[in-house]
């Protein structure tokens, strides 16, 4: 299985609503990543986690809250989000002895 | 973080070669370049990564400059199914992980 999911594949959501995006992945790998892709730029990196522990936070608004309960899983909470959070959000993973990252299909979110 | 810069755009005819060039002129001594790409609607694939050496794998070929400011990819035989955003990458080292900082892309129109 060398494959990342993502949900929900779209949401929806108020500013005043709390949601989360699901990722998980079953190849073992122990290194986890959230990225943000707005309309016609590339990625870019909010989150690292490596076994488990979040490692890397790019200056993130705290509205957004990552969180990893196990080797396989990585979640991302919202709240209070803004209109300009809209985008796709991207998850990947990556093993430690290997050079790529897997990235997940994403998640499209619109904040209304 | 080096950065990377890329056109915006290429065409190329199916059948040919596409040679897509990357200048990372402040890249650091253990830095990699990386190449992914994204078609539509997709998360990032990746292609092939580098550090010193010109390397090819099933998918492209990746030359590197002796001074290692500048790369070419290429895609020896284009198909209508490589048009893609194509992205060069510079691979920052982090303990545990891989930090990717994302050139803007190029959008790589392959035509029949």
């Amino acid at each position: 299985d060398t494959e990342v999911t993502q949900t929900p594949k779209h949401l929806v959501m108020g500013m005043t609503n709390k949601k989360s995006l699901k990722c998980e992945q079953h190849m073992g790998h122990r290194a986890m990543y959230w990225y943000k892709q707005k309309a016609k730029k590339p990625p870019e990196l909010m989150f690292v986690y490596s076994y488990e522990k979040l490692s890397i936070n790019e200056s993130v608004p705290s509205r957004f809250s990552p969180e990893c309960p196990n080797s396989s899983l990585l979640n991302l909470h919202l709240h209070a989000l803004q209109p300009e959070d809209s985008a796709l959000y991207l998850c990947a993973s990556s093993s430690h002895t290997s050079n790529e990252q897997f990235f997940g299909p994403g998640t499209r979110l619109t904040v209304l | 973080d080096a950065k990377t810069t890329q056109p915006p755009s290429m065409d190329c005819a199916e059948g040919r070669a596409a040679n897509l060039p990357c200048n990372h002129s402040t890249i650091s001594g253990n830095e990699y370049v990386y190449w992914y790409r994204q078609i539509h609607s997709q998360g990032p694939q990746y292609i092939i990564h580098g550090l010193k050496n010109n390397e090819t794998n099933e998918m492209a070929s990746l030359i590197i400059t002796e001074d290692r400011k500048s790369s070419t990819l290429i895609l020896p035989h284009a198909t209508l199914r490589d048009t893609a955003v194509y992205y060069c990458i510079v691979r920052v080292p982090i303990q545990g992980a891989q930090k990717l900082v994302f050139g803007q892309g190029t959008r790589l129109t392959i035509n029949p």
